[in-house]
């Protein structure tokens, strides 16, 4: 257990659905992000939250969109995405914004559209 | 655009010492390296950091040459149970943006 839960662990859905995934830390942290694990890309940061402030937005196409309504959660809001959008989504937590603090992952939440 | 760059795989036997080194060119001079390791089906985990000079804790050591320009994650006296992808982190945040990048990974078999 890091301390950050994610759900669901899996999820399968179609083009034409509209999903969220959550996440929530129970460490106190005052950062989250969200990344992108697929099969053929290394680790791709998508967006992180500081302090419940969008600070980083990597080109994540509009079809997911983030909220964090306030530091200890986070969700991911999905519509309309594509067979090339299934992966696992992890979310992470950080004490403050910046690699120089150690992330905490939560086990990821595998995606599957179809 | 920043990146680092580390082996694909690599396997080793039980009991002997792993080194794993990662490229980063365009490093800032306030960034910080850091490893991560991950198991199938579960979110990385923190194993360790540094800036420059050696760094060690009870799991890992990390060498960083004085250029830092590549960094070099050392695991003595591997087990079955290290088997997994470990990762290189730069911030490259250099440039006035938040960029953090992991690497693809190395994907670590330790072979009884």
């Amino acid at each position: 257990e890091t301390g950050v839960t994610q759900t669901p662990r899996h999820l399968v859905m179609g083009m034409t659905n509209k999903k969220s995934l959550k996440c929530e830390q129970h460490l106190g942290h005052n950062a989250m992000y969200w990344y992108k694990q697929s099969a053929k890309k290394p680790l791709e940061l998508m967006f992180v939250y500081s302090l419940e402030e969008r600070v980083e937005n990597n080109s994540v196409p509009s079809r997911f969109s983030p909220e964090c309504p306030n530091s200890s959660h986070l969700f991911l809001h999905l519509h309309t995405l594509q067979p090339e959008d299934s992966a696992l989504y992890l979310c992470a937590s950080s004490q403050e914004r910046g690699q120089r603090y150690e992330q905490y992952f939560g086990p990821g939440t595998r995606l599957t559209v179809t | 655009l920043a990146k680092t760059t580390q082996p694909i795989s690599m396997d080793s036997y039980e009991g002997q010492e792993v080194n794993i080194t990662c490229s980063h060119n365009n490093i800032a001079t306030n960034d910080y390296i850091t490893w991560y390791q991950q198991f199938p089906s579960q979110g990385p985990r923190f194993i360790i950091q540094g800036y420059k000079t050696k760094v060690t804790n009870e799991v890992a050591s990390l060498f960083i040459p004085a250029d830092r320009k590549s960094s070099t994650l050392s695991l003595p006296r591997v087990s079955l149970s290290d088997t997994a992808v470990y990762y290189c982190l730069v911030d490259f945040s250099g440039a006035g943006s938040y960029q953090l990048t992991f690497g693809k990974g190395t994907k670590l078999s330790v072979i009884p």
